[in-house]
């Protein structure tokens, strides 16, 4: 079975653009939930989707958005973006029928707001 | 709320000595706990799950145990190998669903 696959893999931009970022989970997974990584912060959970509804939200601003597609595939966004965005960001796919079951995380897009 | 602790925040051992990395939570009410590693510039590579009612979990080398009560986990990884060098991360689910990670602890094995 193919992994949890991110696209793109590496982003530059400067501050005040916005930014699409993609997620194709695992065949049969029906939850991705997104992540910010930073060395100051660590791993900081972003939200969560389930057969296209979010299902959980994390304490990010209004400038982070997320959607997820029929197939599963889910799609970050991020506007009028600022220095402190530059991170790199994580999605995580599951079964989600618990919400609590093992999490198989993507290789990452790294992104630098400059 | 929830705070996860991962101490210490690095370790160095010699090839063939087992690793033990210890994981901390405030709340123990929690679901799963789940353990990764993170090679540098890498995604979350999931090692293993534990569910809340269960006191351990096996993998090849790899073994964890849960004590909610305490609110501790362990992971050993027995006869540790170069290889084994990374980045180990521990997240507990919250009521919500949501994994709280730790800072992580980072391991290098030397051959």
């Amino acid at each position: 079975k193919a992994g949890v696959t991110q696209t793109p893999r590496y982003l530059i931009k400067t501050r005040g653009q916005q930014v699409t970022l993609s997620c194709s989970p695992i065949s049969g997974h029906r939850s991705v939930s997104w992540y910010q990584q930073t060395p100051g912060q660590g791993l900081q959970f972003l939200f969560e989707y389930f057969s296209e509804t979010q299902r959980n939200k994390g304490n990010f601003p209004g400038r982070f958005s997320g959607r997820q597609f029929s197939n599963s595939r889910s799609e970050m966004n991020v506007s009028t973006l600022e220095l402190g965005d530059s991170a790199l960001y994580l999605c995580a796919s599951s079964l989600g029928d618990t919400g609590t079951d093992t999490q198989y995380f993507g290789p990452g897009t790294r992104l630098t707001v400059l | 709320k929830q705070e996860v602790t991962q101490i210490p925040a690095a370790l160095s051992v010699p090839e063939g000595e087992n690793l033990v990395l210890n994981c901390s939570f405030t709340d123990s009410a929690i679901y799963n706990l789940q353990w990764f590693r993170q090679d540098p510039g890498k995604g979350l590579t999931s090692l293993l799950l534990i569910q809340s009612s269960q006191r351990e979990q096996t993998s090849g080398r790899l073994n964890a145990s849960l004590d909610k009560s305490s609110g501790r986990s362990t992971l050993y990884i027995a006869a540790s190998q170069p290889g084994d060098s990374a980045t180990y991360l521990c997240a507990v689910f919250d009521s919500w669903g949501k994994l709280q990670f730790g800072a992580g602890t980072q391991v290098v094995v030397t051959p």
